[in-house]
């Protein structure tokens, strides 16, 4: 069965902390994708990879940064965590099919920067 | 840019209630259309898609209609149950290498 794995479920920082939300999937896909989810706002892009280094900034990228050095696994880093980072931030994966296109997500990390 | 707007929600209804939640979009060209589905505690899911107009996609119950007309991709189930209860997201995809683009979300609760 297809599996996108994030590595914690809940995660509790302090301001100007260094975080690393780190995803993982088992199905080979090229694509990664880092999400943050909001009440009344739904899903907005963060970053994305395509292939192994390649990283490209989605919606949002302000405050955040990646990391893809292996294939299976795609790191999101909060520089210096601040408390409008406070969110749910989910990771996806697909292969490259075009307009067909499936993502897979993972469960989602709810990180709390107080 | 592409846009997707989702009816707002909560959205309550009983067990066996008709469902209908409503899409509309915006976007160059002719997109996929896809409805994702966050059941509690998980990530989404892939519910139903349709790649061209008049396309119909199903699941689970579930139905929408690709409608280029009205450039809609309403959600329909005509009997809901408990477990359907989850956020609904809308989202399109305009092109091979552009990235999916999503509606806030609706959560409907279904109760017994």
């Amino acid at each position: 069965d297809v599996k996108v794995t994030q590595s914690s479920r809940y995660l509790v920082k302090r301001t100007g902390e260094k975080v690393f939300l780190e995803c993982v999937q088992d199905m080979d896909h090229e694509n990664m994708f880092w999400y943050r989810q909001d009440p009344g706002l739904g899903l907005r892009l963060i970053y994305f990879s395509y292939d192994v280094k390649m990283k490209e900034k989605g919606d949002i990228p302000e405050g955040y940064s990646v990391s893809r050095e292996k294939k299976e696994r795609f790191s999101l880093i909060l520089e210096s965590a601040s408390t409008n980072q406070t969110s749910m931030y989910l990771c996806a994966s697909s292969t490259r099919q075009g307009l067909n296109e499936k993502l897979f997500f993972g469960s989602g990390t709810q990180l709390s920067v107080l | 840019g592409d846009s997707v707007t989702q009816m707002e929600g909560p959205v309550t209804l009983s067990e066996e209630a008709f469902l209908t939640i409503n899409c509309t979009y915006t976007a160059t060209g002719y997109p996929s259309l896809f409805w994702y589905v966050q059941y509690p505690g998980e990530g989404l899911q892939l519910l139903l898609k349709a790649t061209k107009a008049d396309d119909k996609g199903s699941n689970k119950g579930f139905e929408a209609t690709y409608r280029k007309e009205t450039t809609s991709f309403h959600l329909e189930k005509g009997s809901v149950q408990v477990s359907d209860s989850a956020v609904y997201f809308c989202a399109l995809k305009s092109g091979a290498n552009s990235k999916l683009t999503f509606g806030k979300g609706i959560t409907l609760s279904v109760r017994p």
